[in-house]
């Protein structure tokens, strides 16, 4: 039973353009989530988080939203760069639950932006 | 700061042998996961450390796995006997408690069961 939800295996953009990330949940104790962004033979590199109270956070090219009424998340990536070419992974946690710090993840997203 | 360091980085050993994965988190942090990712089930979180000490262990498939933090800075996977079916890459992370949840990957054991 997948509680974390990323149904595109692959994704395809041109340099420049905006790469969008989705992510589904179906956990409503989940309060606290985060991408990370995973090379070949490196492990995951953390990205960016949002807790369940904001539905937007912005770092630098990176945005992501919240929808919490959809338990939905997206990763913008804008402008997408050759460099951001990797697998992105949405993971969450019940964080505020007796502070648990288990990490439930998606499947990933293979991203790739083309010159 | 040096990141998660993990040793060996490949490991291919023949069925029922033992293996011993090795993990130094980063100074300072107070938890440490081992995570096992396949193509098949993806990620999947091992067991967990809160300074020193187990926290959840549901994610040990079976009793030929087991984990151990006897200090701050070394942890131990350990599988006996080995299967075909562990062949996976193998994870250690850490992180801090006053954190969101942000966690530091090494970067992995490639463990090959023959």
């Amino acid at each position: 039973d997948q509680q974390v939800k990323q149904n595109s295996p692959s994704l395809s953009v041109q340099e420049g353009r905006i790469s969008i990330l989705n992510c589904d949940y179906t956990n409503s104790m989940f309060d606290y989530f985060l991408w990370y962004k995973k090379y070949p033979a490196e492990g995951p590199t953390f990205l960016i988080s949002i807790s369940s109270i904001k539905d937007k956070n912005e770092d630098g090219r990176f945005t992501v939203f919240l929808n919490k009424s959809a338990k939905h998340l997206s990763l913008h990536i804008v402008p997408s760069q050759p460099g951001d070419s990797a697998v992105y992974f949405c993971a969450a946690s019940a964080h505020r639950a007796g502070n648990n710090r288990k990490l439930i993840w998606g499947l990933g997203t293979s991203l790739a932006v083309n010159p | 700061d040096a990141g998660v360091i993990q040793s060996p980085r490949h490991e291919v050993t023949e069925m029922g042998q033992e293996v011993t994965l090795r993990c130094k988190p980063i100074s300072g942090h107070d938890y440490l996961f081992w995570y096992r990712q396949t193509m098949m089930r993806g990620l999947e979180l091992l067991i967990y450390f809160n300074n020193n000490v187990p926290i959840d262990d549901s994610g040990m498939p079976e009793d030929r796995f087991s984990a151990k933090m006897p200090n701050a800075s070394f942890s131990t996977l350990k599988i006996q006997p080995s299967e075909p079916r562990d062949s996976a890459v193998y994870f250690c992370a850490s992180s801090r408690r006053t954190s969101g949840n942000e966690q530091f990957f090494g970067p992995g054991t490639r463990l090959t069961v023959l």
